[in-house]
């Protein structure tokens, strides 16, 4: 029962324009996420989190956004750069429970 | 960077024989995981331990099994590798309010 789902396997964007990862989830226990992004043979590495009790997080060139009613998060990134280049994963968790569960994933392709 | 480490990296094994990965930290954190990343399926978890001789099953524990009688080692059994179970496998490791920090994965082939 996949919970957390990335519709889109794949993005292309060119350097210096923005990129948007998409990320839904069904159960509304949820409430903490956290986006990854992972390079090839590498473990995957933490990018930015958001708790339920924000609709927005920001680090850099990376914002979060969270629409709990629409049970949707989305990832900016601004402006694209080449080292982007990656797959990303979006994870959920209900906090009290201490694991995560993840999307299958978004193919970032940034070119020049 | 979160001091984990996974052994082996890498390991080819034919159908039938046990494995064991490793995973060590040294950072003191409560939680461990294990995942495993598939094609399509993204990062599935396996087992997670929430303490020294505490441990859970994920989405996709059949087949595995897991132990913890330390803090910083978690491993990860296969008593009899399928092919089914190639895959490569990640350990995470966290503090309960916190977020993943990963391993640098261990690619399994069974044959």
């Amino acid at each position: 029962d996949q919970q957390v789902k990335q519709n889109s396997p794949s993005l292309s964007v060119q350097e210096g324009r923005i990129s948007i990862l998409n990320c839904d989830y069904t159960n509304s226990m949820f409430d903490y996420f956290l986006w990854y992004k992972k390079y090839p043979a590498e473990g995957p590495t933490f990018l930015i989190s958001i708790s339920s009790i924000k609709d927005k997080n920001e680090d850099g060139r990376f914002t979060v956004f969270l629409n709990k009613s629409a049970k949707h998060l989305s990832l900016h990134i601004v402006p694209s750069q080449p080292g982007d280049s990656a797959v990303y994963f979006c994870a959920a968790s209900a906090r009290s429970w201490g694991k995560f569960q993840f999307g299958a994933g978004t193919q970032v392709v940034v070119t020049p | 960077d979160a001091g984990i480490t996974q052994s082996p990296r890498h390991k080819v094994t034919e159908t039938g024989t046990p494995v064991t990965l490793r995973c060590h930290q040294t950072e003191n954190h409560r939680y461990m995981y294990w995942y495993r990343q598939d094609p399509g399926h993204g990062l599935r978890l396996i087992h997670y331990s929430y303490g020294v001789k505490d441990t859970d099953k994920g989405e996709v524990s059949d087949g595995y099994s897991v132990s913890r009688s330390k803090t910083e080692d978690f491993l990860l059994t296969l008593e009899s590798a399928t092919s089914s179970q190639t895959s490569v496998y990640f350990c995470a490791i966290s503090e309960v309010t916190g977020e993943l920090f990963f391993g640098e994965g261990s690619r399994l082939t069974v044959l």
